[in-house]
């Protein structure tokens, strides 16, 4: 039973436009969201952050907007570069006080020059 | 920077034999986790630990043990090495406290199981 989902598992976006990262999930106890970026034969870096009671955090040309009601959350980052080219992975974490995070399925960007 | 240490990038082992990853982080944290990541299933932990000899079972436990014997190392033993625990394996630390403080992961330990 998948939590996190994320349903596109590409996303091809040409530089300087707008790339939307999308995520789902189903756990409306959820609290806290993360977004990590993944280079190959890397591991996952923390990108930007959402708390539950916020709908939008904004860091450079990094924007995540958490929509409870839906369910959903998205990464907006613009302008796209080549460099942004990765693995991202939405996570959601529990109220339960383990602090353990439950990761979706990840969606590759590639940012064509 | 926080940094966590995966000892091997590489490994390619024989179906059968033990296999030992292991995972060190330098800032103290109390969490420590190991997550296996495969395409199209996304990050899945394997297991999870608060305190030294502390340990709890994640979500895709079987055929894994761990250990943490001390705070800065948390050790991902494979039992008896199959074919289909062939994936990427990622350790990760955190610090024991608001959720807003996320993962720091390693870079990752390739294994292959032949």
């Amino acid at each position: 039973d998948q939590q996190v989902k994320q349903n596109s598992p590409s996303l091809s976006v040409q530089e300087g436009r707008i790339s939307i990262l999308n995520c789902d999930y189903t756990n409306s106890m959820f609290d806290y969201f993360l977004w990590y970026k993944k280079y190959p034969a890397e591991g996952p870096t923390f990108l930007i952050s959402i708390s539950s009671i916020k709908d939008k955090n904004e860091d450079g040309r990094f924007t995540v907007f958490l929509n409870k009601s839906a369910k959903h959350l998205s990464l907006h980052i613009v302008p796209s570069q080549p460099g942004d080219s990765a693995v991202y992975f939405c996570a959601a974490s529990s109220p339960s006080g383990t602090y353990k995070y439950i990761f979706g399925t990840g969606t590759r960007l590639k940012v064509l020059a | 920077d926080v940094k966590v240490t995966q000892s091997s990038r590489y490994l390619v082992k024989r179906t059968g034999e033990k296999v030992f990853l292991e995972c060190v982080q330098d800032m103290d944290h109390e969490n420590m986790f190991w997550y296996r990541q495969d395409p199209g299933l996304g990050l899945r932990l394997i297991y999870f630990s608060y305190d030294v000899k502390m340990k709890e079972k994640g979500d895709i436990p079987e055929g894994y043990s761990v250990s943490r014997e001390k705070k800065e190392r948390f050790s991902l033993i494979l039992e008896s090495a199959s074919t289909n625990q062939t994936s990427m394996y990622l350790c990760a630390s955190s610090l024991l406290g608001p959720a807003n403080y996320g993962y720091t992961f390693g870079s990752g330990t390739r294994l292959t199981v032949v």
